[in-house]
C-alpha cells in the first residue's frame, strides 16, 4: 500500500522568508499524482499545487513551488516570501489512478511577523 | 469559480442517532468522495462513488455508513447509529475523472457525537 510521510510535525518561518516542507512517499507505480493541500484554522482543505509524476518539470504556483525527485520519492513544497496567511496545516497527498488520495500526517506551519 | 458545498457546517448529535451529511459536488464532476479527519489526525478516505454506485470503500466504511445520490446534485453520507468515535470533520470531494483529475474539497462538516 502507498504511504506518505511528512517528517516535520511543525515548522516556523519569518514573514517574507522562504520555507521548505518535506514529503516522502512509497509506491511501486510509475504514473501517479502528488498534491499539497493547505488546511487553515477553518479546516477547509485547499489545493495548493499538483504534480504529475510523468512530468520532469517542477510545478509552480505563484509563491509556491515543488521539488519533485522521482527516484528519491521526494516531493517537497517551497513557500517563498511567506505571508501571515500562509500559516496553516499542510498535507502532502498521493493519488494513483483508481485509488483514493492518501494523505500524510501534515506539517503545521507558523509564520512569525 | 465552481466549488463543492457541504451542509451543515456543524452538527451535534447524541450517540445512537442517525445523521445525514450533505454535499453538492461541482456540477460537471462525475466522481465523488467522502473523507474524514479526526481532530489532530490525518485525513482518511471513506468511500468513492461513481455512476450511482460505490466504486471503492475503506475499512472504516462499515455497515453503519451509507452513501446516496438522491438527485442530480446532492451526494449524501448517512451514519445510521452514531458512536462517540464518529466525531470528526467529514469532507466531501469531487473530481471530473478518477485518478487523473484533482479532487476538490468542500469546507467540511464538523460532527460531534455526545
Amino acid at each position: 500500500a502507498q504511504t506518505v510521510t511528512q517528517s516535520q510535525p511543525e515548522m516556523s518561518v519569518q514573514e517574507a522568508e522562504t520555507v521548505t516542507l518535506s514529503c516522502t512517499y512509497d509506491t511501486s507505480e510509475s504514473d501517479y499524482y502528488l498534491f499539497w493541500y493547505k488546511q487553515p484554522p477553518s479546516r477547509q482543505m485547499i489545493l495548493v499545487i499538483r504534480q504529475e509524476a510523468y512530468k520532469q518539470q517542477n510545478a509552480t504556483e505563484n509563491r509556491f513551488s515543488v521539488n519533485f525527485q522521482k527516484a528519491a520519492k521526494s516531493f517537497s513544497l517551497k513557500i517563498s516570501d511567506s505571508q501571515l496567511g500562509d500559516a496553516a496545516m499542510y498535507f502532502c497527498a498521493y493519488e494513483r489512478g483508481n485509488t483514493p488520495l492518501v494523505f500524510g500526517k501534515g506539517t503545521r506551519l507558523s509564520v512569525i511577523a | 469559480e465552481p466549488e463543492v458545498t457541504q451542509t451543515p457546517s456543524h452538527q451535534v448529535t447524541q450517540m445512537g442517532q442517525e445523521v445525514i451529511l450533505r454535499c453538492v459536488p461541482i456540477s460537471n464532476h462525475l466522481y465523488f468522495y467522502w473523507y474524514r479527519q479526526i481532530l489532530g489526525q490525518k485525513v482518511e478516505f471513506l468511500v468513492s462513488f461513481y455512476n450511482n454506485e460505490i466504486s471503492e470503500k475503506s475499512e472504516i466504511f462499515d455497515d453503519q455508513f451509507s452513501v446516496e445520490r438522491p438527485d442530480g446534485s446532492n451526494f449524501t453520507l448517512k451514519i445510521r447509529s452514531t458512536k462517540l468515535e464518529d466525531s470528526a470533520m467529514y469532507f466531501c470531494a469531487s473530481s471530473k475523472r478518477h485518478g487523473e483529475e484533482t479532487q476538490y474539497f468542500g469546507p467540511g462538516t464538523r460532527l460531534l457525537v455526545l
